[in-house]
């Protein structure tokens, strides 16, 4: 069964305290893989797109990387504005179906 | 641009009404989702259409959901009776078709069966 797991479920951070949140994925078949950002009372929001294995996409403070298994999210230098709920998703089979992780909520303190 | 439209953004309604959330997707996009994330599930595929046709329907949960795409700029999910275990965000998302292009979220409405 195809499956996405995100860790930690939360994660506590000092400004400036860089860190990383992980996405690992069992599934059949990978033709992309997503991160958003959601925050409270808000529907998830787009970062990036993933392909292949060894690609790697930056904005701003983030930067998302992908191996076979899985994709981190590299957060440089958080600032409290970062503050959100991550999520990954994937889409197995280029049918538009993602599966999506539980998330990591992110909460940087000043 | 003008992002993907949810209505309403809160509903409280009583166990057995019937209930009507609405989307209007984003100009020109032709796939369209629904959603539901919950504490306990997260975020989980209900349905989506492709061009106003619904294509894969296996998330809803029960015969008391359903979901109509009359045009390509308006959407329903119908609950009819209501449960209070259907009491959830429900969020609508839009992308266009073509590889891995992303799927742009609503801010969802929030549901609570009494």
């Amino acid at each position: 069964e195809d499956q996405v797991t995100q860790s930690p479920e939360a994660l506590r951070l000092q400004e400036g305290e860089s860190s990383s949140l992980n996405c690992s994925y069992t599934v059949s078949g990978l033709r992309g893989l997503f991160w958003y950002r959601q925050d409270p009372g808000k529907g998830p929001e787009f970062l990036f797109t993933l392909y292949s294995a060894g690609e790697e996409k930056e904005k701003e403070r983030l930067k998302a990387t992908l191996t076979k298994k899985e994709s981190f999210l590299h957060i440089t230098a958080p600032k409290p504005e970062d503050s959100a709920t991550y999520l990954c998703a994937v889409d197995t089979s280029g049918t538009y179906k993602y599966i999506f992780g539980t998330g990591t909520r992110l909460k940087v303190l000043a | 641009d003008a992002g993907v439209i949810q209505s309403p953004r809160h509903e409280v309604t009583e166990m057995g009404q019937e209930v009507t959330l609405r989307c209007k997707p984003i100009s020109g996009h032709d796939y369209l989702f629904w959603y539901r994330q919950t504490m306990m599930r997260g975020l989980e595929l209900l349905i989506y259409f492709n061009n106003n046709v619904p294509i894969d329907d296996s998330g809803m949960p029960e015969d008391r959901f359903s979901a109509k795409m009359p045009n390509a700029s308006f959407s329903t999910l119908k609950i009819q009776p209501s449960e209070p275990r259907d009491s959830a965000v429900y969020f609508c998302a839009s992308s266009w078709s073509g590889s891995n292009q992303p799927q742009h979220f609503g801010d969802g409405t929030r549901l609570s069966i009494l």
